[in-house]
């Protein structure tokens, strides 16, 4: 069974803090993507990556940055969290070949006080 | 410009068929994917369809695709309580840079 897996579901930090979200599959998918998802703005791209070492930015990627060192696992990071980074965070892979099928992870709700 | 719409909300009475719309902009779209969000959790993958395609059919899934009025539906057959979530139409856009582009989602609300 594919699978996507976001290391943490709920997170509550202070603003100012660095954090990290963490996201592995195991489907040894090139892609992978950072999104994130609010009320009323639907989800909305920040980062994608298409391979080790190489990151693309989305249409929302100020105030975050990621890595991707091994082909497994992408890493959203917020160098200096904000209370308007409070959100929904999904993270997403994607294979090639049939149906280029793109599964997400559970998410991880982010709390910035 | 690149927009994906679909209906906000749909109440169906179980055991009916849902019947969820989408329409989208892109026609150079490759993929077109249906995706089930319960509260609190992720995007859950329920099928796909390729841009050549009219229909798909998955169990109690049906997929039909009308690619010159660029409208997708998802029917879902004998509905039951616990189809109650919210469902995202979404495109695979490959110009520019390649992307999900996801409508607002539909919630189904599902009663006796």
């Amino acid at each position: 069974d594919v699978k996507v897996t976001q290391s943490s579901r709920y997170l509550v930090k202070r603003t100012g803090e660095k954090v990290f979200l963490e996201c592995v599959q195991d489907m040894d998918h090139e892609n992978m993507f950072w999104y994130r998802q609010d009320p009323g703005l639907g989800l909305r791209l920040i980062y994608f990556s298409y391979d080790v070492k190489m990151k693309e930015k989305g249409d929302i990627p100020e105030g975050y940055s990621v890595s991707r060192e091994k082909k497994e696992r992408f890493s959203l990071i917020l160098e200096s969290a904000s209370t308007n980074q409070t959100s929904m965070y999904l993270c997403a892979s994607r294979g090639q070949g049939t149906g280029n099928t793109i599964y997400f992870g559970e998410g991880s709700w982010l709390t910035v006080v | 410009g690149e927009d994906v719409e679909q209906s906000l909300f749909l109440s169906v009475r179980e055991g009916d068929s849902s019947v969820i719309n989408c329409t989208y902009t892109d026609s150079s779209s490759t993929y077109l994917y249906w995706y089930k969000q319960e509260p609190g959790a992720g995007l859950q993958l329920l099928t796909y369809i390729f841009s050549n395609m009219d229909m798909k059919q998955d169990q109690r899934l049906t997929v039909l695709l009308n690619k010159k009025d660029k409208h997708l539906s998802l029917r879902i057959a004998d509905t039951q309580t616990g189809d109650s979530a919210i469902y995202f139409c979404a495109e695979w856009h490959s110009g520019g840079y390649n992307k999900l582009i996801f409508g607002a989602g539909t919630r189904l609300a599902v009663h006796p």
